[in-house]
């Protein structure tokens, strides 16, 4: 089946430091990908939706300079947190989709990002 | 947008008893999947199930595309089955999903 590998699993980072987290589709060519955050006891909300090669589509109050998302290759898309401040403290899940659509999308483990 | 809800939002079940979940949906859809979120924050795919019914072990789902809801059938529960489920719907192709509200399922010894 299709899989997506996400990194770090989990990161703490100081106020103010830029913090990078990694999507791999590891057996099939993502063509978009999907940035989701989680806040604790709440569903998963959409962030952004990234295109390979092309800029990212952002939710409804989803700072874009904030949030820097590259999609530049078809297996890889990355999110990274600029700034980091306590309240972007979350849980950040990727998912792909692609040519596997049987498969709906595919999300990656998750990363826990706490910001001291 | 579409809007997604999920019954009950919190179960409690003892070990080795069925459960029923639903998910509404307030338009038609192309794209359900129904998720398991591990503790650990795992989102487990369980089915994609647009429509008709699938199964897979002791769970089963079933999604009825004209009547806009889906069911997760989970029997004899296990302590490992705990955790949140969640479904996602969307239009299909590449467009977005939007997840429900989730059902926190806590089976109990």
């Amino acid at each position: 089946g299709a899989v997506v590998s996400q990194h770090p699993s989990w990161v703490i980072c100081k106020s103010g430091t830029s913090v990078k987290i990694e999507c791999r589709s590891l057996d099939f060519q993502a063509t978009t990908m999907f940035w989701y955050r989680q806040f604790p006891k709440q569903s998963l909300m959409l962030m952004a939706t990234s295109n390979e090669g092309s800029k990212a589509t952002y939710e409804q109050g989803v700072e874009k300079d904030k949030f820097l998302i590259n999609h530049a290759s078809l297996t890889l898309s990355t999110l990274t947190v600029t700034s980091a401040h306590p309240e972007d403290s979350s849980f950040y899940i990727c998912s792909a989709t692609g040519q596997h659509q049987n498969y709906g999308y595919t999300f990656g483990s998750g990363t826990r990002l706490t910001v001291v | 947008g579409i809007q997604v809800e999920q019954s009950p939002p919190d179960l409690i079940l003892q070990e080795g008893a069925n459960s029923t979940l639903r998910c509404n949906f307030s338009d038609s859809v192309n794209n359900l999947q129904w998720f398991h979120q591990n503790p650990w924050g795992q989102l487990i795919n369980l089915f994609y199930i647009p429509s008709g019914t699938k199964q897979n072990g002791r769970l089963s789902a079933t999604t009825v595309a004209t009547e806009r809801y889906s069911l997760l059938y989970i029997s004899s529960s296990q302590t490992t089955d705990s955790g949140v489920y969640f479904c996602a719907v969307g239009p299909g192709g590449y467009q977005k999903v939007t997840f429900g509200t989730g059902t926190k399922l806590q089976v109990i010894p």
